[in-house]
């Protein structure tokens, strides 16, 4: 079966915190991405990337940094963490055919309380 | 704009099939129809996918119209872990720069 992890299922941290999510895909996906998502809100984007080193700022970047060392791994960085920045982050991977036939696969989701 | 429009929340009784109706009035030539589903506190997860033609997988059928203008996701046999929020999705690539979700609709299956 396909999978995409994320490190942590609740994660609790201190504002001015420097916060790192990790999530990592075993189906050699090119394609990864980061969203957040908040009741009423729905699921937002926040960064892609379409391969290793290569970042893509999605709807939401502000407050956020991401890194692409490796192509199975894709960071998602809090600089310094803020209250409004406690959310249900979702990573989700995909493959880069441009036939319409890809699916995103999502991990099972980091609950980010910041205090 | 949103691109597509659903129910906000649907009941169905369970062991009855339950149609989900997505209206996207605007959807170009180009521009797939996705249905994914997020069960609660799990991660959205893929369900199907069409451009023209009606299509069926083991978890459930699409029906798009002629005029491409609205379609119907089928889940033949409803059970109670069918209770999620399903999202439809029109999307030139599959999500190659990422798909936007919208609010979807909260499905509840009834015992």
């Amino acid at each position: 079966d396909v999978k995409v992890t994320q490190s942590s299922r609740y994660l609790v941290k201190r504002t001015g915190e420097k916060v790192f999510l990790e999530c990592v895909q075993d189906m050699d996906h090119e394609n990864m991405f980061w969203y957040r998502q908040d009741p009423g809100l729905g699921l937002r984007l926040i960064y892609f990337s379409y391969d290793v080193k290569m970042k893509e700022k999605g709807d939401i970047p502000e407050g956020y940094s991401v890194s692409r060392e490796k192509k199975e791994r894709f960071s998602l960085i809090l600089e310094s963490a803020s209250t409004n920045q406690t959310s249900m982050y979702l990573c989700a991977s995909s493959s880069l055919v441009g036939t319409g036939d890809e699916k995103l696969f999502f991990g099972s989701g980091t609950q980010l309380s910041v205090l | 704009d949103a691109k597509t429009t659903q129910p906000p929340s649907m009941d169905c009784a369970e062991g009855r099939a339950a149609n989900l109706p997505c209206n996207h009035s605007t959807i170009s030539g180009n521009e797939y129809v996705y249905w994914y589903r997020q069960i609660h506190s799990q991660g959205p997860q893929y369900i199907i996918h069409g451009l023209k033609n009606n299509e069926t997988n083991e978890m459930a059928s699409l029906i798009i119209t002629e005029d491409r203008k609205s379609s119907t996701l089928i889940l033949p046999h409803a059970t109670l872990r069918d209770t999620a929020v399903y999202y439809c999705i029109v999307d030139p690539g599959g999500g190659a720069d990422g798909l936007t979700f919208g609010k979807g609709t909260h499905l509840i299956i009834q015992p």
